[in-house]
Formats: C-alpha cells, structure tokens, sequence
C-alpha cells in the first residue's frame, strides 16, 4: 500500500464531536493530500502539504483543518462546523511538491457520524 | 468550475467484452493521470500521460491523451473479472495548480 497508514479503518462520532484522522507515510515524500469520496462521486480535495509546516485549502476546506509539524504524518480534523462529515477520506503522499508526481494513497478512513 | 467531466458513470459488460472510458476537459491539461480503485479499496494510480496525442499500453490497456490535452480515455480489451473497479482520470489543470479528479466510471463484469 505504498508505505502511507491511515487509522481507523473505521471511525464512528456522534454529531457535535470533532474527530481526528491519522495518516502517517514512511516514503520520505514531500507532500501529502486529504480527499473526501462520496458514492458517485470523485475525489475532492481538502487540504494539501506541499512541505512541512505548511498547507493550502483545497476545493472543500470547510469544516476540516490540518497540520504538518512532521514530514511523515499530516492529522485531519473534521470539525462540527463540517455539515455533511460521513464520508470516505483517503490521505494521499507524492515524493514531490506540484501535480505531476504520482499520488500514493493510503487505505482511508469510512466516517460514520450519528 | 474547473472539471473533468467522466464518462460513462457505470458501465456493465460480459467477459471478454472490450470497455472504455472517457474523459473531457473544459480547458487545458499539462498532465492526465489514471487509477483504479478495487471495491472497499483505495485508488491506485495506473499511468499518466503528459504529451499531446500519446498513446500509452499496459497489457490489455490503452491509453489515449487528445491532441488538444483536454480529453482523454483508457480502452481495456477483453475485460476480465480481475477488472472490475472504478476508474478514475485526474487532469493537471494547466496554470491552475490544482489535480481535479473525474466522477469515475464504476466498471462490473458478468462472468
């Protein structure tokens, strides 16, 4: 699964809670994404890193934020200001910064809330 | 917005059937990508294609990027079971900065 982990496989809330999404990587890539996958749907993204102590909002930041404080691991947070949290969310690495490089993408995470 | 527009969104075939899917941009790609996601998988990319009318080939696997760089499409020949999934193309916006990820076709196959 190209070395990126993400945990829980499954994760239930109840309304009102934020919650707390791991995605660690060991590929010593540069940058890392967040994608939320609803059925019918493609891939939109969240928030992405290009480098360590920094990231940009993606198309549907709202609701989420994020930190990189370390190379391998990028936290996702879905807030309660987040309207529709349930979702499929897959954390993605590429070894380097920009769009061309290939995305690597972890197991993801099904978020279930109550 | 900026899209990728995919087509179809599901498509049913009988083994050994040949399968196709569709991509279309409203503006430019510097790159397209392609991956495939099993089902209760993640994706997993396949390829990308970067020059204007490249023609690419994994196996029974083909992939096309237009002349223009706006649309693109992958051809399975002879689908096996071992196909199945949705497939999914992801376009570099030229000058944007962005991947924009199509809908997916969602491929199944009658054994």
């Amino acid at each position: 699964d190209g070395g990126i982990t993400q945990s829980p496989k499954y994760l239930f809330r109840k309304e009102g809670q934020n919650v707390t999404l791991s995605c660690e990587q060991n590929l010593n890539h540069d940058a890392m994404y967040w994608y939320r996958q609803d059925p019918g749907q493609g891939l939109r993204l969240i928030y992405y890193s290009q480098i360590v102590n920094d990231f940009q909002k993606g198309d549907i930041a709202e609701g989420y934020s994020v930190s990189r404080e370390k190379k391998e691991s990028f936290p996702l947070t879905v807030t309660s200001a987040q309207k529709n949290p349930t979702a499929f969310y897959l954390c993605a690495s590429s070894r380097l910064a920009g769009w061309t490089d290939t995305q690597y993408f972890g197991p993801g995470t099904r978020l279930t809330v109550l | 917005g900026q899209q990728v527009m995919q087509i179809p969104q599901y498509q049913h075939v009988q083994e050994g059937e040949d399968f196709t899917t569709y991509c279309n941009s409203s503006t430019t790609l510097s790159n397209i990508q392609w991956y495939k996601q099993r089902p209760g998988g993640h994706p997993v990319f396949l390829i990308q294609l970067v020059k204007s009318g490249e023609v690419k080939k994994q196996k029974r696997l083909t992939f096309q990027f237009g002349e223009a760089k706006k649309n693109s499409s992958l051809h399975i020949t002879a689908t096996q079971t071992t196909d199945v999934g949705t497939y999914f193309c992801a376009g570099e916006i030229q000058g944007a900065q962005k991947l924009v990820f199509g809908q997916g076709t969602r491929l199944t196959i009658n054994p």
